[in-house]
């Protein structure tokens, strides 16, 4: 079975850190993605990339940045978090006909 | 452009009673149609998929959905609600290598 796979489960960090949010896939697959989940507001895509050191805006990608030096991780950066920021964040990877989702990183923003 | 309306954020269903979560997608190609669950505390997971084979497509846990071109949707049902399926449910279509996400049904099975 493909893994995904997300460093934390839980973070708590303080406005204005720097937070990298990590995520690795064990299945060779091209694409990857960053999804932030809120209530209410379902999926939103944040980035998303197709190829080592490409990167392509989703729909919310303000104050977010993203790096993928090597095909299996890609990374999610906060440069200065803000409260706003709280939320949980989902990786994926993807064949052309499914994604395969980590089991997520619930970041708190203090 | 893609998109996928979820009609009802919650549903609420006796044990034993018909499941039925809706969904309608907007898409100017054939699209591939998703339906993922995520149980309390965990990832989203594949529930069944639609890649234009058969309209009707059977999933895990006993759930189905039908693609219906005509009225654009892609409803997930199950005829006898248990009481783990209590989950959010999201419906989602693909285009190319994106998937577009609609914004969950909150599933409560009443005892």
């Amino acid at each position: 079975d493909v893994k995904v796979t997300q460093s934390s489960r839980y973070l708590v960090k303080r406005t204005g850190e720097k937070v990298f949010l990590e995520c690795v896939q064990d299945m060779d697959h091209e694409n990857m993605f960053w999804y932030r989940q809120d209530p209410g507001l379902g999926l939103r895509l944040i980035y998303f990339s197709y190829d080592v050191k490409m990167k392509e805006k989703g729909d919310i990608p303000e104050g977010y940045s993203v790096s993928r030096e090597k095909k299996e991780r890609f990374s999610l950066i906060l440069e200065s978090a803000s409260t706003n920021q709280t939320s949980m964040y989902l990786c994926a990877s993807s064949t052309r006909e499914k994604l395969f989702f980590g089991s997520g990183t619930q970041l708190s923003v203090l | 452009a893609q998109s996928v309306t979820q009609l009802g954020s919650h549903v609420s269903v006796s044990e034993g009673a018909l499941v039925l979560l809706r969904c309608n997608y907007s898409s100017s190609v054939p699209p591939y149609l998703f339906w993922y669950v995520q149980y309390p505390n965990q990832g989203l997971q594949l529930l069944l998929k639609y890649t234009s084979a058969a309209t009707l497509v059977k999933g895990i846990n006993g759930f189905e959905a039908e693609f219906k071109k005509s009225e654009t949707s892609f409803h997930l049902t199950k005829p006898s609600a248990h009481m783990s399926d209590a989950a959010e449910y999201f419906c989602a279509v693909s285009f190319g290598n994106q998937f577009y996400f609609g914004t969950g049904t909150s599933l409560t099975v009443i005892p």
